[in-house]
């Protein structure tokens, strides 16, 4: 099992749709990041959390230390919020490292 | 905000020969460059850490012979790939940071190598 779930694998909405990304992990963190990679393959950092929650204009990051789990929601899709979205964690043991979820494929159709 | 500029964006080469890819942080030092390799449809794995000044860290399975990796100052780090097959075709991305665990991740924006 990964050290880092995510789920969908795959998703499409229509524009306008309300978005959410989940991501499960089984360690203990420092940190949560949530990323953006787009068609090209240039990826953005989009959150970094280690505790609540964070809003950057339609993006909202929340996360559950206790449950060990994060949310990534899309507030009005947009056809160019269409990326693959990866969370990622620094575990606690060692904070060097990053272990990456396999992402999440989002198409947004007008 | 910190940008990091990775280049080339595209190579094609020859089986055989050697292809160098640099990864730069444009207003910061960083003293960590990590370098990814990703397969289509697959996550970031992680293929070695480098430090400024020192030798870098390589994964388990990686080469360090054919992927060789200099960080010879705080806003330049490099990978060469050596004596390139055609199943070293990947896209290759670096981060930096200036300390992973407080800061934001700062990515290039991905090499994509054609081996032929």
């Amino acid at each position: 099992k990964n050290e880092v779930e995510q789920s969908p694998q795959n998703l499409t909405a229509q524009e306008g749709e309300f978005i959410t990304i989940n991501c499960s992990y089984s360690v203990g963190i420092s940190a949560l990041h949530w990323l953006q990679q787009h068609p090209g393959g240039g990826i953005v950092s989009l959150f970094m959390l280690s505790s609540g929650k964070k809003k950057h204009g339609r993006l909202i990051a929340t996360i559950n230390i206790q449950e060990k789990h994060s949310s990534l929601h899309i507030t009005a899709s947009h056809p160019r919020d269409s990326a693959v979205y990866i969370c990622a964690v620094t575990p606690a043991y060692n904070t060097d490292k990053l272990i990456f979820g396999t992402g999440t494929r989002l198409q947004v159709f007008p | 905000g910190a940008v990091v500029s990775q280049h080339p964006s595209r190579v094609i080469c020859k089986s055989g020969t050697s292809v160098k890819i640099e990864c730069r942080s444009l207003d910061f030092q960083a003293t960590t460059m990590f370098w990814y390799r990703q397969f289509p449809k697959q996550s970031l794995m992680l293929m070695a850490t480098s430090n400024e000044g020192s030798k870098a860290t390589y994964e388990q399975g990686v080469e360090k012979d054919k992927f060789l990796i200099n960080h010879a100052s705080l806003t330049l780090s490099t990978l060469t790939v050596t004596s390139a097959h055609p199943e070293d075709s990947s896209f290759y991305i670096c981060s930096a940071s200036q300390q992973l665990n407080n800061s934001p991740l700062h990515f290039g924006n991905g090499t994509r190598l054609t081996v032929t």
